[in-house]
C-alpha cells in the first residue's frame, strides 16, 4: 500500500525559505505511471494546487507562486521536495502531498497527513 | 487563475438527497473531463471520491455521482449519512495546464 508524508520544520521566519519534503513508501517514485504534487490549506481556507513534478524533473506550478516555487525529485531518497522562497504570513498552512493518479491532469487519489507550517519571527 | 465558484453551505437531512456544483469555464470544467472531487473530514486529509468527472475510486461509496453539463460539474450524494457531514472540493485541469480548486462546500447533515 503506497503512502506518502510529510516532513520538515513547521516554523518559518518571514522573508526566508520554506523546505518540505515528501517520502514516499510502499513504492516507488520512478513509477512512469504517476506523478506527484504538493497543495496547501491556510487555516479556515480552502486547498490551493502549488504544484506538480513527473519523476523525470518535469514540472508544472501555480502561476499566482510560480515566481517563489521549486519542486524536486530525489529517487535516491524516493522523495520530492518543495521549496518556497521569500515567505509571508499568507503561506501559513497545512501543506499536504499527493500523488496523481496518472498525469498532471488527473485527480490526486493517494495523500499525506499534511504539515503545518507557521510563518512567524 | 480564480477559484472554480462552489456554494458555501447545503444541507440536508438523513436519507435525502443532495447536490453540490462546481461552476468553471470552457478553459476548465467546460473543457475538459479531468474534473475530480474531494471530501474533507476537520483535522483530516481530503479524500478523492470522484475523478474523471463521473469516475468512482474503489472503496468510495456508490451514493456519490458525479456529473458535468457546459461548464458546470456536480457531485451528488444520494441517501445522505450523517458520516457524509464534510467539506467538499471540486478540482479541475486548465488551458493552462494547471490545476485549480473550487472554494469548497460545507455540508451539514440535519
Amino acid at each position: 500500500q503506497l503512502q506518502v508524508q510529510e516532513s520538515g520544520p513547521g516554523l518559518v521566519k518571514p522573508s526566508e525559505t520554506l523546505s518540505l519534503a515528501c517520502t514516499v513508501s510502499g513504492g516507488s517514485i520512478s513509477s512512469g505511471y504517476y506523478c506527484w504534487g504538493w497543495i496547501r490549506q491556510p487555516p479556515g481556507k480552502g486547498l490551493e494546487w502549488i504544484g506538480t513534478i513527473y519523476f523525470s524533473g518535469s514540472t508544472y506550478y501555480n502561476p499566482s507562486l510560480k515566481s517563489r516555487v521549486s519542486i524536486s525529485v530525489d529517487t535516491s531518497k524516493n522523495q520530492f521536495s518543495l521549496r518556497l522562497s521569500s515567505v509571508t504570513a499568507a503561506d501559513t498552512a497545512v501543506y499536504y502531498c499527493a500523488r496523481h493518479l496518472y498525469s498532471v491532469r488527473d485527480a490526486f487519489d493517494i495523500w499525506g497527513q499534511g504539515t503545518m507550517v507557521t510563518v512567524s519571527s | 487563475q480564480s477559484a472554480l465558484t462552489q456554494p458555501a453551505s447545503v444541507s440536508g437531512s438523513p436519507g435525502q438527497s443532495i447536490t453540490i456544483s462546481c461552476t468553471g469555464t470552457s478553459s476548465d470544467v467546460g473543457g475538459y473531463n479531468y474534473v475530480s472531487w474531494y471530501q474533507q473530514h476537520p483535522g483530516k486529509a481530503p479524500k478523492l471520491m470522484i475523478y474523471d468527472v463521473s469516475h468512482r475510486p474503489s472503496g468510495v461509496s456508490n451514493r456519490f455521482s458525479g456529473s458535468k453539463s457546459g461548464n458546470t460539474a456536480s457531485l451528488t450524494i444520494s441517501g445522505l449519512q450523517t458520516e457524509d457531514e464534510a467539506d467538499y472540493y471540486c478540482n479541475s485541469y486548465t488551458s493552462s495546464s494547471t490545476l485549480i480548486f473550487g472554494g469548497g462546500t460545507k455540508l451539514a447533515v440535519l
